[in-house]
């Protein structure tokens, strides 16, 4: 059964302490991994997608990595408006259109 | 560009009732997809709906179900409500199906069942 996995549950950051955020996932023939950013009472908002294993993508203080087993959301000097919960998905060839979500982890960047 | 809009933002319903979500997309989007998020399942597939046509369902009772118009628009459906219904429902829109074509979500619909 195809499976994602989203570590640690809840992360406290100080204002510049740089981390990552894991995803382990689980599917029958990966096609794209997303990262999503989600925001108190709203939906999520695109982030990234990854395609094959090393590949890396940036976005401002945001960088996605990708292996055959996991991904990593690196947070560099992460800022106080970084807070938010960071979602992982998997489209895989046995879920057909539907993309399989982690539970998420949830960021707070204190000043 | 306007993002995808769900209406109404907040709903509260008896148990036994029935209810009606509305999704409009993007423009120029067409396909749909439906989630439900609770705190301790997450995002969890309903289905989704590309030129009219239901292409993907997910593993939920028959009480779910929608459909999609012409338009692109979307609407779904829950029968029977039960208390286990209450949760975020959120609909995403993306230009085609596949990696390709991310999800774009709107801030979806809060259905509480009391």
């Amino acid at each position: 059964e195809d499976q994602v996995t989203q570590s640690p549950e809840a992360l406290r950051l100080q204002e510049g302490e740089s981390s990552s955020l894991n995803c382990s996932y689980t599917v029958s023939g990966l096609r794209g991994l997303f990262w999503y950013r989600q925001d108190p009472g709203k939906g999520p908002e695109f982030l990234f997608t990854l395609y094959s294993a090393g590949e890396e993508k940036e976005k401002e203080r945001l960088k996605a990595t990708l292996t055959k087993k996991e991904s990593f959301l690196h947070i560099t000097a992460p800022k106080p408006e970084d807070s938010a919960t960071y979602l992982c998905a998997a489209d895989s060839n046995q879920a057909g259109t539907a993309l399989i979500f982690g539970k998420g982890t949830t960021l707070s960047v204190s000043s | 560009k306007a993002g995808v809009t769900q209406t109404p933002r907040y709903l509260i319903k008896t148990r036994g009732q029935q209810v009606t979500l509305s999704c409009s997309p993007i423009s120029g989007h067409r396909s749909v997809s439906w989630y439900q998020q609770t705190p301790g399942q997450g995002l969890q597939f309903l289905f989704e709906y590309f030129s009219e046509t239901q292409r993907n369902k997910g593993n939920f009772p028959g009480r779910f179900s929608g459909r999609q118009f012409s338009n692109s628009r979307s609407e779904m459906n829950v029968s029977t409500l039960e208390l286990g219904d209450s949760a975020l429902y959120l609909c995403a829109s993306s230009y085609r199906t596949g990696s390709n074509s991310p999800l774009h979500f709107g801030n979806g619909t809060r259905l509480t069942v009391t």
